[in-house]
């Protein structure tokens, strides 16, 4: 599975678009991109995934870039109960383990 | 509501006091595994099973065990604790009718070993 970066932590004001970038430059043909969040020491929660198209569902919106290499998580209307550690990852399994790496850290602030 | 439940949901225990952590899933899903979260590395995956009475090691298993005798239960024992099994432990599960790899965690189970 493709290694993914993303930058440790962002801030973001209550009630604007949150916009969260993950690089994976390596990332092969048939790899999904999984979006995951975990709320304070919380289980982690399923946001959204794709393959090349952007995606949207009621949590959120994922843009992925032509080449693939990289791709960006937009919370449209961030609130305080998005802050999270946010994690981009990898894979070409349909089940099956979650690389998880460190993520970032989003505080959305008042 | 679909959930996947664990308990106890804090614990403290002393080294070789054999424990279990229970895992339930109200889904119907197949694959169920553990994972343990620690400062600085992470969520590691420990066991995972695909269906009942079907397990397998993930990447950290020495010291744990797992049984799936039913569908949607799926126990992470430790036989002897020790001290470096300190850690915050998370269930999940998922259904192989997804087709993707979402998973739903459970609330997680703060374990100490002293």
């Amino acid at each position: 599975d493709a290694k993914t970066t993303q930058p440790p932590s962002m801030d973001c004001a209550e009630g604007r678009a949150a916009n969260l970038p993950c690089n994976h430059s390596t990332i092969s043909g048939n790899e999904y991109v999984y979006w995951y969040r975990q709320i304070h020491s919380q289980g982690p929660q399923y946001i959204i995934h794709g393959l090349k198209n952007n995606e949207t569902n009621e949590m959120a919106s994922l843009i992925i870039t032509e080449d693939r290499k990289s791709s960006t998580l937009i919370l449209p209307h961030a609130t305080l109960r998005d802050t999270a550690v946010y994690y981009c990852i990898c894979t070409t399994d349909s089940w099956g383990k979650l690389q998880f790496g460190a993520g970032t850290q989003v505080v959305v602030t008042p | 509501e679909a959930q996947v439940t664990q308990n106890p949901r804090y614990l403290i225990t002393v080294t070789g006091k054999k424990l279990t952590v229970t895992c339930s899933q109200n889904m119907n899903h197949e694959y169920m595994s553990w994972y343990r979260q620690d400062p600085g590395l992470g969520l590691r995956q420990i066991y995972y099973s695909m269906n009942v009475e079907v397990t397998d090691k993930g990447d950290v298993p020495e010291g744990y065990k797992v049984s799936r005798k039913e569908k949607r239960n799926f126990p992470l024992i430790l036989e002897s604790p020790s001290p470096n099994q300190t850690s915050l432990y998370f269930c999940a599960s998922s259904g192989l009718y997804l087709l993707s790899n979402e998973q739903f965690f459970g609330p997680g189970t703060r374990l100490t070993v002293l």
